[in-house]
């Protein structure tokens, strides 16, 4: 059982280049996130999408894109990567966004440099 | 913000020793639950505890909740070095999905 799997582990960026990171579950879960975690910081939601089909702004949406593409995948995308968005990207899933589902759980990172 | 802070950022212990982590929040919740971080790794949940519950045992772990403090602790027994990581708070207060705060970084000594 894979739970949450993110592509790809590592990359780097130059500034101004496009990419976009890829996470599936198998858990059959209903909502998906993804988070940032920068150097010695605690994590910051992006976007997150309570059910297929939505997709909802988090903390820090500025200069990110999400598509769900279906119940099992959601990607983020970097349109223009900016050295600001060199962090550690969480991509996670849990049963619902609410009680009792709202258990996440997360996948094992994405390593992201923008240079 | 409805992100939970946790308190002290550092703690540094001896093998066998308990260790306590505090949290903090703003508003009513209707759940608050303990994740842990691994160096390199990402989080996993520990424990929930429900806003109705004031503690809540999970092997050697307890949780506490004091909704009146808009506090929470973990408090982790008999230390090991495993137990060496970084743990979060997050509670839920039904409107967004779940945030978190910096967390501790918890040192076990061996």
């Amino acid at each position: 059982n894979a739970g949450v799997t993110q592509t790809p582990k590592f990359q780097v960026l130059k500034t101004g280049q496009s990419m976009t990171l890829q996470c599936a579950q198998d858990m059959n879960h209903n909502s998906m996130y993804w988070y940032r975690q920068d150097p010695g910081m605690g994590l910051r939601l992006i976007y997150y999408s309570a059910s297929e089909g939505t997709t909802d702004k988090g903390e820090v949406p500025n200069g990110y894109n999400v598509s769900r593409l279906n119940k099992r995948e959601f990607s983020l995308r970097l349109e223009s990567a900016a050295p600001s968005q060199t962090s550690v990207y969480f991509c996670a899933s849990s049963p619902s966004t609410g009680p009792p589902g709202n258990t996440i759980y997360f996948g094992e990172g994405s390593w992201l440099t923008v240079v | 913000s409805q992100q939970g802070e946790e308190d002290p950022q550092a703690l540094s212990i001896q093998e066998g020793e308990n260790a306590t982590m505090n949290c903090s929040y703003k508003t009513s919740i209707n759940n608050l639950q303990w994740y842990r971080q691994n160096s390199g790794r990402g989080l996993v949940h520990l424990i929930l505890i429900r806003s109705n519950e004031r503690e809540k045992h999970s092997g050697r772990l307890r949780v506490t909740l004091d909704t009146s403090k808009k506090s929470s602790s973990l408090l982790i027994t008999a230390s090991r070095a495993a137990d060496t990581a970084s743990y979060f708070c997050a509670p839920f207060t039904g409107r967004r999905a779940l945030t978190f705060g910096s967390g501790t970084r918890l040192q076990v000594q061996p």
